[in-house]
């Protein structure tokens, strides 16, 4: 079966700009799961959606936002660009748990973001 | 401020060899922790986990060890393949504040060498 997709995989913002990163889940998976990779900070994790509500969240400031549709289908929001969110996102997508539990979560191949 | 650590950034082991990954933890909140290995433009891939009433778990060629205590947790690979060379980030999980927390280390760098 098809795995998780992003969209797009590049992206060139500026400072101050907002941007939407889109997530597609496996099919049949309820649970959509975003993360931050930054060479210095590693993987931080963002927040996890189960049938379009926020279920967990990580650390990160209201500029970060997300939501979820009925289809499991995902996007994130950044408001607000900052130098520092240049990042690697990466979502992950799981049947029922979230990042904790014993549900094993697809990774998709990540959305790369630089702000100028 | 890390609070999960992988002080080593890179590993070499023979192939056949064990390799021993490790990770270290400072807060208490922590009850699961996890291991993701990350080949190359891809995604992390779930490897295994642990919960924090258990000191080991077992998956084939995987193995997680978890000491509470010393708030360490390690991941052997016996026999080491080729195949495993990639970057192996451990990440661990707790309540606080009513949600999920997960916290990933910065990651290890795994070349098995044929």
């Amino acid at each position: 079966k098809a795995g998780v997709t992003q969209t797009p995989r590049y992206l060139i913002k500026t400072r101050g700009q907002q941007v939407t990163l889109s997530c597609s889940p496996i099919s049949g998976h309820r649970s959509v799961s975003w993360y931050q990779q930054t060479p210095g900070q590693g993987l931080q994790f963002l927040f996890e959606y189960f049938s379009e509500t926020q279920r967990n969240k990580g650390n990160f400031p209201g500029r970060f936002s997300g939501r979820q549709f009925s289809n499991s289908r995902s996007e994130m929001n950044v408001s607000t660009l900052e130098l520092g969110d240049s990042a690697l996102y990466l979502c992950a997508s799981s049947l029922v748990g979230g990042p904790r539990s014993t549900d094993t979560q697809y990774f998709g191949p990540g959305t790369r973001l630089t702000v100028l | 401020d890390q609070q999960v650590k992988q002080n080593s950034p890179s590993l070499s082991v023979q192939e056949g060899r064990i390799s021993i990954l490790n990770c270290d933890y400072t807060n208490s909140m922590f009850d699961y922790f996890l291991w993701y290995k990350k080949y190359p433009a891809e995604g992390p891939t779930f490897l295994i986990s642990i919960s924090s009433i258990k000191d080991k778990n077992e998956d084939g060629r995987f193995t997680v060890f978890l000491n509470k205590s010393a708030k360490h947790l390690s991941l052997h690979i016996v026999p080491s393949q080729p195949g495993d060379s990639a970057v192996y980030f451990c990440a661990a999980s707790g309540w606080s504040g009513g949600y999920q927390k997960v916290t990933f280390g910065t990651g290890t760098k795994l070349q098995v060498i044929p």
